[in-house]
Order: structure tokens, then sequence, then C-alpha cells
């Protein structure tokens, strides 16, 4: 089973500045990772696949880079809306496995 | 529009049975599979296994393999996750989700909570 490992656990940031988020795969999963976005009392929402790729109607200020084992969320500008937490999922192959999540907090 | 519609929220005793659905709309249920997910209070998200209508092939995390069961009904396009004896430890948020094979959850259900108690 691939284990993810999110970093930090919590990131605390002042709305307008850029928050920086990582996910490491404990084996290569070449670039079959998703990043979601779960607000409170939410389902999680798709923002990011296959690594870099926006999900549909996802701003440009969201975006993914990395492959193989290490993996990073960037959003640019933060609005209000976008405190919430961050959750990293392989799609490599069977068990599909989460990461714990990172919970962004304004500052 | 593809929706993903889950039953509502349980309330159950321990050792009791119980079934949850999620009913899906708006697209070829049979081309897609639907996994479920367990977020317990204030934890992530924890893949428990995932089914194929099509032909009920059924996937499980090692976790959860023997614990659940994770069924489907082409007829009225609905999958299901059933416990046979609850424990308090399955008290938790249930989400399902859609995905092809080899891509991310695309469409997420509304999450049913399922609360546990002696």
């Amino acid at each position: 089973e691939i284990v993810m490992t999110q970093s930090p656990a919590t990131l605390s940031v002042f709305p307008g500045e850029r928050a920086t988020l990582s996910c490491r795969a404990s084996q290569d999963i070449d670039s079959n990772l998703a990043w979601y976005q779960q607000k409170p009392g939410q389902a999680p929402r798709l923002l990011i696949y296959a690594a870099s790729t926006r999900a549909t109607g996802v701003p440009a200020r969201f975006s993914g880079s990395g492959s193989g084992t290490e993996f990073t969320l960037t959003i640019r500008s933060l609005q209000s809306e976008d405190f919430a937490v961050y959750h990293c999922q392989h799609y490599n192959y069977w068990p599909l496995t989460f990461g714990q999540g990172t919970r962004l907090e304004i500052k | 529009e593809v929706q993903l519609v889950q039953s509502g929220a349980e309330v159950k005793r321990l050792g009791e049975s119980l079934k949850i659905s999620c009913k899906a709309s708006g697209y070829k249920f049979t081309s897609y599979w639907i996994g479920w997910v367990r977020q317990m209070p204030g934890k992530g998200l924890e893949w428990m296994g995932a089914i194929y209508p099509d032909d009920s092939d059924a996937r499980y995390s090692s976790s959860f393999q023997g614990q659940v069961t994770i069924s489907a009904d082409k007829s009225v396009n609905t999958a299901y996750l059933q416990w046979i004896s609850l424990k308090a430890s399955d008290s938790a948020i249930y989400f399902c989700a859609r995905h092809d094979f080899g891509e991310p959850f695309d469409f997420w259900g509304q999450g049913t909570p399922v609360a546990v108690s002696s």
C-alpha cells in the first residue's frame, strides 16, 4: 500500500499571500496524484488531477506540480474562500490512498 | 448533470446492521467505478473500497476488507455500503464518489453521517 504524507498539518497564511502545500508518496506514482479541497460540512471537491491539471471551474490561482514521489499544491493570492482542508490522493493502482490532510487557516 | 445522492443520516446501536446507499444519475452508471470514503470526526479521508457496477467487481482496502460489503444494483443505478454488526468506531461520515479506472474522484455524494451508540 502506498502511504501518502502531507505537510504541514496546519498552515497559517495571510489573505493575499501564497500558500504551498506538500504531499509525498512512499512509492513512485508517476503523475497519478489528485488534490481535493474540503470545506466544513461539505464533500471534497476535485481541484487538481494528473498532478498539475486543474479540474473544471478551478481558478487559475491554484496550481499543482511534481511527479514520482514529491508533489506541491500552490495557491497564489489567497482568497477568503480558499481557507479549507486540502487532501492529496494517489490513484496509481489499488488500494487508492489519501494523505492525512493539510488545514489552511487564516493568519 | 452528474449527481450522486446518498441516503440520510443514521443513528444505530452497537451490533446492529446497516446498509447505506448512493444513487447515481446523469451518466451511464455501469461505466464508472463508485468508491466509498470514510471520514471520522475531525480526521482525514480514508478510501474503503470501490465497485464497478457493470460486473460488480469490488475492491477493498485491507483496513476494511471483511468489515464492510460494497454492492451495486444497476437496475436502480445505486451503490451500497453495508455493515453486519456496527461498532462504535464506525461512527463517521461516509461519502460515495465516482471515478473512471486510473482517474481521480470527479463527483461526490453529499455524505451520510452514521452515529453508533451503546
